[in-house]
Formats: C-alpha cells, structure tokens, sequence
C-alpha cells in the first residue's frame, strides 16, 4: 500500500523567513496530494493541494510543488507569520471510490518572534 | 460555513468497555471516514463509508470496530471491547461526491482507555 514519508519532524524558522517541508510517496498510482494544518486540539484542515497532472501550485503565501517521476512534493511557505505555528501533514490519495488519505508523520513548525 | 461536528470531545473508559463515538458530517456529503491519530504519532485511515455500507477499512478496522449511520445524519464508530492501545484521538471526515473533493474533518474525539 501507499506510504508517505515527511521530514524535517519539527523545524523552527524566524518570523518572515521560509519554511519547505518534503515529502515522499511510494504508489505511483497516487494522484492526489493534499496538505494539512493541524493546531492544537483541533482536527486537520486543508490548506492547499495539488493534482498529479500539476507541477506546481501557489495560494497567497503557500505553494507546492510535486516531481512524479521522483515522487516528492514540498510544501513552501513564504514570509512567516506567528499564525503559521502548527502542525503538517502532507499526505496522498489514490483515485478510488474510497479515496481514503495517507498521512505523512506530520512537521511541528515553531515560527520564532 | 458547514463543518463536521463529533462528541463527546473527551471520552474516558475502562479497559472492556463498550463505546461510541458521535460525528454528524456535513449534509449532503455522501462519503464517510473514520481516522484515528495515536499522541504524538500520524494520522491513520480506519474506514471509509458509502451508500450505507463499508467501502474500505485498514489492519486496524478488526472485529471490535463497526460504524453505523443509523438515521441519515450520524455516523457512529463504536469499539465493542476497548483495549488500552485504543486510546487516540479519533477523526470524523466527511466529502461530497466525486473524486477530488476536499475531505473535511472533524474536531476529534480523545479516546481514553484506562
């Protein structure tokens, strides 16, 4: 079945700099890629998502880029902000009737004052 | 803005217990997931739900796992006989129809296993 590796597990960046987390995905058969936020005590949220037939995707702050041949995405985050602090999770689904998510492990970022 | 809504947000029992977990997903959404996230670890896929039947369910979905929609608004995920590894947050999910949209989640209900 499909895996989902995530690094760095945690990453602590000052505010207004950039933060990049990477992921890695091991079925081809995936297509779908979303990227999650998670804060404290609350469910995850979607922030942004690409599909398998895009390389790259921008929204305001937030971009992702995705290499099918090596199978890596990243998530880019530009110019920090305090609200930024939380958890993500990248994560893939393959098309399905399920469609069921594959999480990453998940990056605590720490935007530092 | 519709969300998906779970209860209790807590939820403490003793080890072979039975219990249930509430989640009201978003109307008109036709597909259901349960997913369970161990403290500190990932967030990991239970089962899916789909016209009033199982479509999918991983390892960890065994005999002591059912879910339900017994009114066509809730979607219950009941363990019969909790075991102390069954302590985790659980997540509610909801979509619509096809393929790409979003999956929405729910705020969790902890899971605690004494």
């Amino acid at each position: 079945g499909e895996n989902v590796e995530q690094h760095p597990s945690t990453l602590s960046v000052q505010e207004g700099d950039s933060a990049v987390i990477k992921c890695t995905y091991s079925d081809s058969a995936s297509n779908y890629f979303p990227w999650y936020k998670q804060e404290l005590g609350k469910g995850p949220q979607l922030i942004i998502d690409i599909r398998s037939n895009v390389g790259e995707k921008k929204d305001q702050r937030i971009a992702v880029t995705l290499n099918k041949t090596a199978k890596h995405f990243s998530l880019h985050i530009t110019e920090t902000q305090p609200e930024d602090s939380a958890v993500y999770f990248c994560a893939a689904r393959l098309y399905s009737s399920a469609s069921k998510i594959i999480f990453g492990s998940g990056t605590r970022l720490s935007i530092r004052p | 803005e519709p969300e998906v809504t779970q209860t209790p947000s807590h939820q403490v029992t003793q080890m072979g217990q039975e219990v249930i977990l509430h989640c009201v997903p978003i109307s008109n959404h036709l597909y259901f997931y349960w997913y369970r996230q161990i403290l500190g670890q990932k967030v990991e896929f239970l089962v899916s739900f789909y016209n009033n039947e199982i479509s999918e369910k991983s390892e960890i979905f065994d005999d002591q796992f059912s879910v339900e929609r017994p009114d066509g608004s809730n979607f219950t995920l009941k363990i019969r006989s909790t075991k102390l590894e069954d302590s985790a947050m659980y997540f509610c999910a909801s979509r619509a129809g096809t393929a790409y949209n979003e999956q929405f989640f729910g705020p969790g209900t902890r899971l605690t296993v004494l």
